[in-house]
């Protein structure tokens, strides 16, 4: 079955330092892939997608470039903050289930001043 | 501002004691779905209403159950709860069910069962 696996953490990082978050998947269709950010203590927000290969999806500085050759949608950001701090979970939609999210285990960041 | 809304933000129940959670939204979106978080994991899918269609997964539990009166309203409830039903519990929504549609997660409702 489809299935999405991320970097594990925690990973720390210095304030401005250069994130990458690796995410690969397993999919029998075509899927739409998705970061979601889960900050403590709140449901899970949208940060960006992609819906077909080599599309980018980018918000708040983060980027991730859905790779169909590698089957990865790596999240990156040049330079984090520490309101950057939280889970980011990988996920994908396949079309040929529904819609039905599955998200990779979540990969937890926390950025030092 | 359209959003998810999910009542109460903490539970506590007893073991064995039936709970309703409770989500509703203003998106006026066809699709609402319950997942299960336990901590430090991904969220699971539990089911999915598309308009009044049920959808369940084949892995949860005959203790979960699922009401949708109406467009903008989704009960979960929990005839029996065990103490491994201690988790988040989030709603979502999406316009339609297709792969490419974003689904807008409510703030969750933290269950804890005694």
């Amino acid at each position: 079955g489809d299935s999405v696996t991320q970097m594990e953490g925690p990973v720390t990082l210095s304030e401005e330092a250069f994130l990458t978050i690796n995410c690969t998947y397993t999919a029998t269709g075509y899927p739409s892939l998705f970061w979601y950010v889960q900050y403590p203590g709140e449901g899970l927000q949208l940060l960006l997608k992609a819906t077909k290969a080599d599309d980018k999806g980018s918000n708040k500085g983060f980027e991730a470039t859905y790779r169909k050759e590698t089957t990865s949608f790596h999240l990156e950001k040049g330079s984090v903050q520490v309101s950057d701090s939280a889970v980011y979970f990988c996920a994908l939609s396949d079309p040929n289930q529904g819609g039905k999210l599955i998200f990779g285990q979540g990969t937890e960041l926390s950025v030092k001043p | 501002d359209a959003m998810v809304i999910q009542n109460p933000r903490y539970q506590v129940t007893q073991f064995g004691k039936p709970v309703t959670l409770s989500c509703s939204q203003t998106l006026n979106h066809n699709v609402m779905y319950w997942y299960q978080q336990k901590s430090s994991q991904a969220p699971k899918l539990l089911f999915h209403y598309y308009d009044k269609d049920f959808n369940n997964e084949a892995d949860t539990p005959d203790n979960f159950q699922s009401r949708r009166p109406n467009t903008s309203f989704c009960f979960l409830d929990i005839r029996s709860p065990g103490l491994g039903d201690a988790a988040m519990y989030l709603c979502a929504t999406s316009r339609v069910a297709g792969g490419g549609e974003t689904q807008y997660f409510g703030p969750g409702t933290r269950l804890l069962v005694l």
